[in-house]
Order: structure tokens, then C-alpha cells, then sequence
């Protein structure tokens, strides 16, 4: 069974640059997995961030990008905000209907 | 505005049965796939089935199948997740999601509903 990886942790810096991988335990992610992300502070529901790789959601600034970065998707946070400490989820979409989470990176803006 | 909300969440007994529903508005329900995400206390996300507009094709992951049946009334902009034979790991946190991209990812969230499977 294919598992989707994500870094367990993450530290930024306020004002730095931070990315986040999104990847298979078998294989490359591209767009033909319509990679996307979210964020989710404790306690709330997930907020969408991106979709379909690289489009940001309604309302969601433009610090927040998507990309595919060599084998797998990529969350870049640009200028990154107290705010910003939240656990960020990507999904791939695997076919046959069936879509899986990564396990999540917590993110720590300090 | 779009909103999602879910309902119907408690506590159940093993090898129960409870039925999540999810009502939408602030959109046009009928012509979005919609999908139930759960989040297992202090775990991650899990995708655990999805719907199309006309409800000719339902998907699942492995762990639910059989067990768990997700419906949807266009008439009433609502949303169901029929959840039988309940075991302990069901315990969870559910999401009604709308579906954006034909399926491939979620857009918008409801606040959740949390489901209690303990004797």
C-alpha cells in the first residue's frame, strides 16, 4: 500500500522562508495526483490552502504556494507569521476514486 | 457563503449504527462531488469516502467498506454518512467536505462531529 510521506516537524524562523514536501513511499508525485494542502490549528477544522498543485484557495494569501519540487509536492510559506504554527496536511489522489492524507508536518514559527 | 454543517455525532456502543448528516448552503449542493474526512483524536487526516452529484459513484477507504454507506438528497442540499457495525477505531472527529477538481481534493469544511465508538 503506497503511503504518503510528510516531514513529521518544521521549525521557521518569523519573516523566513519555509518549505513543506509532500511525497510517495513509491514513486514521484506530479500534478497527475491534483497534490493539495491544508492548514489546521487545534481543535479547528482544516482550512483549504491549495489545490491542484498550485492554486491557492479563495482567499488565502499569496505567502502561501504550491509546486512540484523534483519527486514530490512542495507547500512554500514565504515570510512566514506567528499564525502561520499549525499541523499542514497534503492529499494525492491516487485513482479510482480514492484520495490519501499524509500524516502531517507540525509547523513551529519561533 | 458557503457552509457545511455536520451533525449527528455521539456515543455509541460497539457494533452500533449512527448517521452523520451534513447540512449545505450557500451553494448550488447538486452540482458538487461531497466527501466525509474523520481525524482519530491526536491523529491526522483520513479520507474516508466520497459521493458524485447524482450519486452513480460513491467511493470508500478500505477500512469503512461494507460498514459504511455515504448518501446524499439534493433536494434538501444535504449530505449522510450511514455508519454501521461501529468498532473502537472509528472513534473520530467526522468532516463533511465539499469536493472541488472532479473529486481530487476539498474545498470547504464543516466543523466536525465527533463519533464515540466505547462500551
Amino acid at each position: 500500500q503506497t503511503v504518503v510521506t510528510q516531514e513529521p516537524s518544521f521549525s521557521v524562523s518569523p519573516g523566513g522562508t519555509v518549505t513543506l514536501t509532500c511525497g510517495l513511499s513509491s514513486g514521484s508525485v506530479s500534478t497527475s495526483y491534483y497534490p493539495s494542502w491544508y492548514q489546521q490549528t487545534p481543535g479547528q477544522a482544516p482550512r483549504t490552502l491549495i489545490y491542484s498543485t498550485n492554486t491557492r484557495s479563495s482567499g488565502v494569501p499569496d505567502r502561501f504556494s504550491g509546486s512540484i519540487l523534483g519527486n514530490k509536492a512542495a507547500l512554500t510559506i514565504t515570510g512566514a507569521q506567528a499564525d502561520d504554527e499549525s499541523d499542514y496536511y497534503c492529499v494525492l489522489y491516487m485513482g479510482g476514486g480514492i484520495s490519501v492524507f499524509g500524516g502531517g508536518t507540525k509547523l513551529t514559527v519561533l | 457563503e458557503v457552509q457545511l454543517v455536520d451533525s449527528g455525532g455521539g456515543l455509541v456502543q460497539p457494533g452500533g449504527s449512527l448517521r452523520l448528516s451534513c447540512a449545505a448552503s450557500g451553494f448550488t449542493f447538486s452540482t458538487y462531488w461531497m466527501s466525509w474526512v474523520r481525524q482519530a483524536p491526536g491523529k491526522g487526516l483520513e479520507w474516508v469516502a466520497n459521493i458524485k452529484q447524482d450519486e452513480s459513484e460513491k467511493y470508500y477507504v478500505d477500512s469503512v467498506k461494507g460498514r459504511f454507506t455515504i448518501s446524499r438528497d439534493n433536494a434538501k442540499n444535504s449530505l449522510y454518512l450511514q455508519m454501521n457495525n461501529l468498532r473502537a477505531e472509528d472513534t473520530a472527529v467526522y468532516y463533511c467536505a465539499r469536493a472541488a477538481v472532479w473529486g481530487r481534493s476539498f474545498d470547504y469544511w464543516g466543523q466536525g462531529t465527533l463519533v464515540t465508538v466505547s462500551s
